[in-house]
């Protein structure tokens, strides 16, 4: 089974703070997806990150890969209050068509 | 672009009273999931369907649930008798697979199911 864990579980920080979410797996992953979700809405797709070591920046997310593709990370420079919300990290399980959730770190951030 | 619609946003019923969920997902997307959400145990995946096909219904909690596609672009995940533990905001997902493998998932805005 492949499972995928998310660390901090919750995290709150003030406005204009840094702060960095992690992914991690003891199986290796051909792709994760870092989706967000805000209350009353479905995860909505930030990025798919492919390629072992891979960098990909949106605007002030920059999402990670694990050079083994176990792991991912997702950082936030200078967070504002838009940025609350629940993020979770994603992988297509090997040959079966569905993706293992890991169980999120739920962000606030305090203006 | 429509993204993946889900009806009703809501739903406040009785215990032992039916419930259907609905989901359209995005044309063209071959692959559906049913998940369902709580603060205890996160996103769980209920059912998956690939063409039409359900593939993996592991996750189904108890006979109570059913889902079906029917066709291509409608799914419905039904609960008879509901009961309060049931309670929870249902995901409908889609995403698109081919032999290459499967793209990420793409999700409705759910509906808040509350069994009173």
């Amino acid at each position: 089974t492949q499972l995928l864990e998310q660390s901090p579980q919750f995290l709150s920080i003030q406005e204009g703070e840094n702060l960095t979410v992690y992914c991690n797996s003891s199986s290796v992953f051909s792709s994760l997806q870092w989706y967000r979700q805000e209350p009353g809405e479905g995860p909505v797709l930030l990025v798919t990150v492919v390629t072992g070591g891979e960098v990909k920046k949106l605007k002030r997310l920059t999402f990670q890969f694990g050079d083994a593709r176990k792991d991912s990370s997702l950082h936030i420079t200078a967070a504002q209050p838009g940025d609350t919300g629940l993020y979770l990290c994603a992988g297509p399980n090997t040959n079966a068509g569905k993706s293992t959730f890991g169980d999120g770190t739920t962000l606030t951030v305090k203006p | 672009d429509a993204g993946v619609i889900q009806s009703p946003r809501h739903e406040v019923t009785e215990m032992g009273q039916e419930v259907t969920l609905r989901c359209k997902p995005i044309s063209g997307h071959n692959s559906l999931f049913w998940y369902r959400q709580t603060m205890m145990r996160g996103l769980e995946l209920l059912i998956y369907f690939n063409n039409n096909v359900p593939i993996d219904d592991s996750g189904m909690p108890e006979d109570r649930f059913s889902a079906k596609m029917p066709n291509a672009s409608f799914s419905t995940l039904k609960i008879q008798p509901s009961e309060p533990r049931d309670s929870a905001v249902y995901f409908c997902a889609s995403s698109h697979r081919d032999r290459r493998g499967s793209q990420p998932q793409h999700f409705g805005d759910g509906t808040r199911l509350s069994i009173l």
